[in-house]
């Protein structure tokens, strides 16, 4: 079974700074797939950025950068440059190659303060 | 292109009736996944089809529930003697090819049970 755990609740930065969401998981698969998502005050839920487990560069996109250590089953979530609509509740998770079935953590909720 | 379509959006059902839930995929994908997210036990796998075939059920519980896709433009979540336990946000999301791919997630559904 995987697990995916996200230690922190809440967490507070002013606007345009960065900011290091953690994440820890744990699988017995080999091959893996690692995401983050975001959930809008709308409840809407939306794809950031994801992680295959055989990629050794950290994936990016846009403002958002993954910082993996696979001998530490960690993958943080860094987000530069912080903007007010930032401001939601953030998912790490996890998959693994041959089910697709995705296992979330329990959310870290970001607020951006201007 | 339109992004998950879940109907209802929201649904208030007393004790004991039947709800069913319907999810519209994103055109021409070819997976559908459906979750459930509460306060308590936040974002819960329940069950997932690809190519209209069922593939894993393990998150659904065993009784009450049921998961049907009949074709590629629809599934239907179907909860039968609805409990007040049942309340939550069901969310749907889709995805296109097998083992490569995010998932795409629908607005979801906000089932009352009073």
């Amino acid at each position: 079974a995987q697990k995916v755990t996200q230690t922190q609740t809440s967490i507070s930065v002013m606007e345009k700074t960065t900011v290091t969401m953690d994440c820890v998981y744990e699988t017995r698969d080999s091959s893996y797939f690692l995401f983050w998502y975001k959930q809008t005050a709308s409840g809407e839920i939306v794809f950031l950025i994801r992680q295959d487990s055989y990629k050794k560069e950290n994936a990016t996109e846009g403002h958002y950068s993954l910082n993996f250590q696979k001998p530490k089953s960690s993958i943080g979530l860094i987000i530069t440059a912080t903007q007010i609509e930032d401001s939601a509740v953030y998912f790490c998770a996890m998959r693994g190659y041959g089910n697709e079935k995705i296992t979330f953590g329990a959310g870290t909720k970001l607020t951006i303060k201007p | 292109n339109a992004g998950v379509i879940q109907t209802p959006r929201h649904k208030v059902t007393g004790k004991g009736q039947e709800a069913t839930l319907w999810c519209e995929p994103i055109s021409g994908h070819s997976a559908v996944f459906w979750y459930r997210q509460t306060i308590v036990q936040g974002l819960e796998f329940l069950t997932y089809f690809r190519n209209q075939a069922p593939i894993d059920d393990s998150g659904m519980p065993k009784e009450r529930f049921s998961a049907q896709m009949p074709n590629q433009s629809h599934s239907t979540l179907k909860i039968q003697s609805t409990q007040p336990q049942d309340s939550a946000v069901y969310l749907c999301a889709s995805s296109p090819r097998q083992n490569q791919d995010t998932q795409y997630f629908g607005p979801g559904t906000r089932l009352l049970v009073l």
